[in-house]
């Protein structure tokens, strides 16, 4: 246990509908890090929250959005979802902005 | 923009040595990490070099040139557990890490 937790482990859904992912940091760790993995492919930085305040977007799309919350865990919302979409979705924690990331054991999300 | 390159797959028999290679291309670096991920699991702290030289940990060592925009993770006495995808990523100041897209290393008897 690396102590992110995500939830839930699997999701599938159909195309247009909308999920919530789920992920607690690590105990102490202020920075919660969304990255979607698609196969094959390296891990792709979606959004980065810092105590509570977004603190970095990357190549995420308008259809996705995330908040942190006071406890500082976090939510990834995907809606509309298409085929694409299909992919695992890790979350990640640090203690401040450097260091190493320690990372859930990941949602996949499967769209049918 | 930033670029990573690493190569997508490298066997290696059990008990030998493999060097993964990484090179990259970014502006504002600071260092570079490496992550293991097995199939189905989550990508695991490796090692980060933000000086050039060797770090050495167990079996792992990673290496850093900044002057050559170039490092590499080297495994020593291969174990079959070893088998893994290996990423690198660069740091860029305070942004969020810029992972490669991986390295299928296979480790065969």
């Amino acid at each position: 246990d690396s102590g992110v937790t995500q939830t839930p482990k699997h999701l599938i859904t159909a195309t247009g509908q909308r999920v919530t992912l789920r992920c607690s940091p690590r105990s102490g760790d202020l920075s919660v890090y969304w990255y979607q993995q698609s196969l094959d492919q390296g891990l792709q930085f979606l959004i980065q929250y810092y105590n509570g305040e977004e603190r970095a977007k990357g190549n995420i799309l308008e259809r996705f959005s995330a908040q942190q919350f006071p406890d500082l865990h976090s939510e990834l919302n995907l809606s509309s979802l298409e085929l694409g979409d299909s992919a695992l979705y890790f979350c990640a924690s640090s203690v401040g902005l450097e260091g190493g990331y320690t990372f859930g054991s990941g949602t996949r999300l499967t769209v049918v | 923009g930033q670029s990573l390159e690493q190569p997508s797959e490298v066997t290696a028999v059990e008990g030998a040595i493999v060097q993964i290679n990484c090179t990259y291309q970014t502006s504002g670096f600071y260092g570079l990490s490496w992550y293991q991920q097995h199939d189905g699991g989550a990508p695991t702290f490796l090692s980060y070099n933000a000086l050039d030289g060797l770090e050495e940990t167990g079996r792992f060592s990673s290496f850093l040139s900044r002057s050559d925009s170039y490092g590499y993770l080297l495994l020593q006495e291969l174990q079959m557990k070893d088998s893994a995808s290996y990423f690198c990523a660069v740091r860029l100041g305070n942004t969020p890490l810029v992972f490669g897209k991986g390295t299928r290393l296979s480790v065969i008897a």
